[in-house]
């Protein structure tokens, strides 16, 4: 399977743990997105990556919560203290840089439930 | 920034039926429009998308429609099946800095009865 891959696909912590996820893009896409999204709701853009530079971060992305892109192939999402409203499916999408429009391909996303 | 705003939320058809779901958008910079299926424990899949320049496209049983001026869109899905069930996204891509920044709607559960 060559789609965009995510580790754990579940996690259960209880309030104030750190967790950390991990995305791993379709191989030749270069720009790598994270989105957050609550039940009932559309996904909500997070953070955004070019190679391994981040280059835009949504207010949603509160300091509790870093992403990393290393070497400009996978990347994390930390989120740290937890908090019960970070519960929710934190998806990742990837795209190649060239084309007009861009379009996004999605991972199975993680699902995230803080007690 | 842009908002999205989708109807309905809920969508049941029988089988066989047309399904209409309609989403507004609210920046007129909004170039790009792709349209988003969700099955239960899986990620957005795109199924069809269309530009600003153009009013209608049509993929087999799938089409949309785009009213520039108005800010409406539309997604037609014609002699729905069972595996049409899942949630569908609208979604308004605007050009931000290099990269198409994508505005997703509330999401319609669509529901195709045998």
């Amino acid at each position: 399977d060559t789609g965009v891959s995510q580790d754990p696909r579940h996690k259960i912590t209880k309030r104030g743990q750190n967790v950390t996820f991990r995305c791993d893009p379709i191989s030749e896409h270069n720009r790598l997105y994270w989105y957050r999204q609550t039940l009932g709701q559309g996904p909500e853009f997070l953070t955004y990556f070019q190679n391994e530079a981040q280059l835009e971060k949504s207010r949603l992305l509160s300091d509790r919560f870093s992403a990393e892109r290393p070497k400009g192939s996978f990347s994390t999402l930390e989120i740290q203290r937890t908090e019960q409203g970070d519960s929710a499916m934190y998806l990742c999408a990837s795209s190649l840089a060239w084309g007009q429009h861009n379009e996004q391909f999605f991972g199975p996303g993680t699902r995230l439930t803080v007690l | 920034g842009e908002n999205v705003e989708q109807h309905p939320s809920t969508l049941s058809v029988q089988e066989g039926d047309s399904a209409v779901i309609k989403c507004t958008y609210s920046d007129s910079a909004s170039n790009y429009f792709p349209w988003y299926k969700q099955e239960l424990g899986k990620g957005p899949q795109l199924i069809i998308d269309i530009r600003s320049n153009v009013g209608e496209k049509k993929d087999q049983r799938i089409a949309v429609t785009l009213n520039k001026t108005a800010k409406h869109f539309s997604l037609h899905i014609t002699e729905t099946q069972p595996e049409d069930s899942a949630v569908y996204f609208c979604a308004a891509s605007i050009r931000s800095g290099g990269y198409q920044k994508v505005t997703f709607g509330t999401g319609t559960k669509l529901q195709v009865i045998p």
